[in-house]
């Protein structure tokens, strides 16, 4: 059940455009379509952003998506406003019934 | 509204026990299985355990497996989480989470309960 792994730390503009990638192996996001985003702030729990895989619950933004490829997922944020300053998880289910989070990645807005 | 609330986070020292309570409302508690999250102070988010909508189905972390029980009693709409031979690693916030639809993503969160594992 080793994490998954996200960057510690990205960056940019307000306006720009950013991805945060979450790599994990085929017994985990290569292997479903089960991957999830949250996004957290300092104190506070998390809250869901994207669900399997690129899926917008309604009330998120449309600034947010998400995508697969092979072993990795990736969450893009269009347009970064200074609010998306947060930290952001990925999570995929397992083959063995279990989940797994990435090691999550603080985004901050220059 | 759904909301989930935390109680019996606390200070205790290493090879002690301590059970977490997560109670429900706003939604029908039987008809969904409930996570236990967890996020040690400064790190990120560590899945712990999850049980079925019926309590038939468990699964644990390997880092908990043998010391931590999930359990539920739907007709309390409560969830729990008996920890026992807490070491200092177990510090950490508790959350308690919902599943959407067997989907295996978590729609809503509790605000978590703080553990800490210290002589």
């Amino acid at each position: 059940q080793s994490a998954l792994t996200q960057p510690a730390s990205v960056s940019g503009s307000p306006g720009q455009s950013i991805t945060i990638s979450c790599t994990g192996t085929s017994s985990d996001v290569g292997g479903y379509n089960y991957v999830s985003w949250y996004q957290q702030y300092p104190g506070k729990a998390p809250k869901f952003m994207i669900y399997e895989v690129s899926n917008r619950p309604s009330g998120v933004s449309n600034r947010f998506s998400g995508s697969k490829s092979g072993n990795t997922a990736s969450l893009t944020i269009s347009g970064l406003q200074a609010e998306d300053e947060a930290d952001y998880f990925c999570s995929s289910y397992t083959s063995n019934n279990t989940l797994v989070f990435g090691g999550g990645t603080k985004l901050t807005v220059l | 509204q759904v909301q989930l609330v935390e109680s019996g986070g606390g200070v205790v020292q290493p090879g002690m026990s301590l059970r977490l309570s997560c109670a429900a409302s706003g939604f029908s508690f039987s008809n969904y299985a409930i996570h236990w999250v967890r996020q040690a102070p400064g790190k990120g988010l560590e899945w712990v355990a999850v049980i079925s909508y019926d309590g038939s189905n468990k699964y644990y972390a390997d880092s908990v497996k043998g010391r931590f029980t999930i359990s539920r009693d739907n007709s309390k709409n409560t969830l729990y989480l008996q920890m026992n031979s807490l070491r200092p690693e177990d510090t950490a916030v508790y959350y308690c989470a919902r599943e959407w639809q067997q989907r295996h993503y978590f729609d809503h969160w509790g605000q978590g309960t703080l553990v800490t594992v210290s002589s």
